[in-house]
């Protein structure tokens, strides 16, 4: 069976500062990986994803997360956050042969001036 | 064109009223979901349509039906909702097949209110 974690609900970073949200996933079969972000009242826009290509994922607006097989680990960073960053942040999990994702709970990230 | 779109944006329905939520894509892909989302969780998969076959209904109740009209258009027919039902709810698509990965791009959501 597949879970994803997502350790801490709410976020609170400085603008500038550094952002690391937290994804740790069990999967008992080599998982696919995604990061979804989500504005007020709108859909998910994926960020990036690990496919068994690179274990260094660049995604858009300036994020990045590295897959760690041995950590089972998938952390979202961005070197300097904006407030446009301010937003909920999901990572999901799924794998060959399945139209499933197993969502984190989302971490809520919020940016200070 | 890498767009899903839905309509209507918002819906305010009583628990008497019959509905459709709409959802279009025209990037090709042969897979599309519906999706509930409550606030402040992530979403809840409803039902998967696979080559316009119903591949994944997830226990939803049969107030909620999904149709497949062609395999850009995925549709969800509402009747007889609760208040509880009230949610963002999301269309998705993906390529398909149940091979390699199933990307799955979504649209804006549709915001119902069950009254």
């Amino acid at each position: 069976a597949q879970s994803v974690t997502q350790l801490g609900s709410h976020v609170s970073v400085s603008e500038g500062a550094l952002v690391l949200l937290r994804c740790n996933y069990s999967s008992s079969v080599p998982p696919y990986l995604f990061w979804y972000v989500q504005y007020p009242n709108q859909g998910l826009q994926l960020l990036l994803k690990y496919t068994s290509a690179a274990t260094l994922v660049k995604g858009i607006n300036g994020f990045e997360a590295e897959f760690k097989k041995s950590e089972t680990s998938f952390h979202l960073t961005k070197p300097s956050a904006h407030m446009s960053d301010a937003a909920e942040y999901f990572c999901a999990v799924s794998t060959s042969g399945t139209y499933k994702y197993i969502f984190g709970t989302g971490t809520r990230l919020k940016v200070l001036a | 064109d890498t767009e899903v779109t839905q309509t209507p944006k918002h819906l305010v329905m009583g628990m008497t009223n019959k509905k459709s939520l709409k959802c279009e894509q025209h990037m090709g892909h042969r897979a599309m979901y519906w999706y509930k989302q409550k606030a402040k969780k992530p979403p809840e998969l409803m039902f998967v349509y696979s080559y316009e076959k119903l591949s994944i209904n997830e226990s939803v109740p049969s107030r909620f039906s999904p149709e497949c009209p062609n395999s850009s258009l995925l549709n969800l027919h509402l009747h007889a909702l609760q208040p509880e039902d009230s949610a963002l709810y999301l269309c998705a698509s993906s390529q398909g097949g149940r091979g390699l990965y199933n990307e799955q791009f979504f649209g804006p959501g549709t915001r119902l209110t069950v009254l």
